[in-house]
């Protein structure tokens, strides 16, 4: 069983809001991940990093933006919530691979935010 | 929010037969591949991976075929259970640079009591 969290696991908020979806890993994975997922469709990756200070965009255009300070922390805002943010926002790990290992990722329980 | 991308293909299969769940991949670089099983509102769990210097690779009541050929892989479920109900997604790692693990479109399993 993977450690990572993310919280909350549900929210519902107005538009406008500023949000922030908090994820964990007690790992100590260097890479962790953000993916936006609509129910019964895709998972879209709109953010990653390779390590503390490290940020990158995904596939997937965001108006989140993402900050990592902390190795065990990777943190997504929004600045303003629309109902166009409405979607389950998964948070994934892993560990760089060397010799003999993999880049297997591991997830959260995910957030699904309802944006009115 | 407004959906991106496609809905999920189905596969409807008898309980105690075995289900096939197969997955297209397009980049030759590509070294190891992943299969995910995703229940409903949780996130995805790793069930089992394949080097790309393998053809087959067995785990408990599953098997990943390979077939590097043609960029195609398969997740072979042996007597399925109520409880394989999931989408099921096969995730590529392509090599060279910074590594990425890119997912596949999934595949909706439901299994018919």
């Amino acid at each position: 069983e993977a450690d990572i969290y993310q919280t909350p696991r549900y929210l519902v908020i107005g538009t406008g809001k500023k949000i922030t979806l908090e994820c964990s890993q007690t790992m100590g994975h260097d890479k962790m991940y953000w993916y936006q997922q609509d129910p019964g469709m895709e998972l879209h990756l709109i953010h990653y990093s390779y390590g503390v200070n490290s940020t990158e965009k995904g596939d997937l255009s965001s108006e989140s933006t993402v900050s990592r300070i902390r190795t065990e922390h990777f943190p997504l805002t929004l600045e303003s919530a629309r109902p166009s943010h409405t979607s389950q926002y998964l948070c994934a790990s892993s560990k760089h691979p060397t010799s003999g290992t993999t880049d297997t990722q591991y997830f959260g329980p995910g957030t699904r935010l309802t944006v009115l | 929010g407004e959906s991106v991308g496609l809905h999920l293909p189905t596969l409807s299969v008898q309980e105690g037969d075995n289900s096939i769940i197969n997955c297209a991949y397009s980049n030759s670089a590509s070294d190891y591949f992943i299969w995910y099983k995703q229940e409903s509102g949780k996130g995805p769990q790793f069930i089992i991976d394949i080097r790309s210097n393998m053809d087959k690779r067995q785990g408990q009541r599953v098997t990943v075929l390979l077939n590097k050929t043609v960029k195609h892989l398969s997740l072979q479920i042996a007597a399925t259970q109520p409880g394989d109900s999931a989408v099921y997604f096969c995730a590529e790692n392509i090599r060279g640079g910074y590594q990425k693990v890119t997912f596949g479109t999934g595949t909706k399993l439901q299994v018919i009591p």
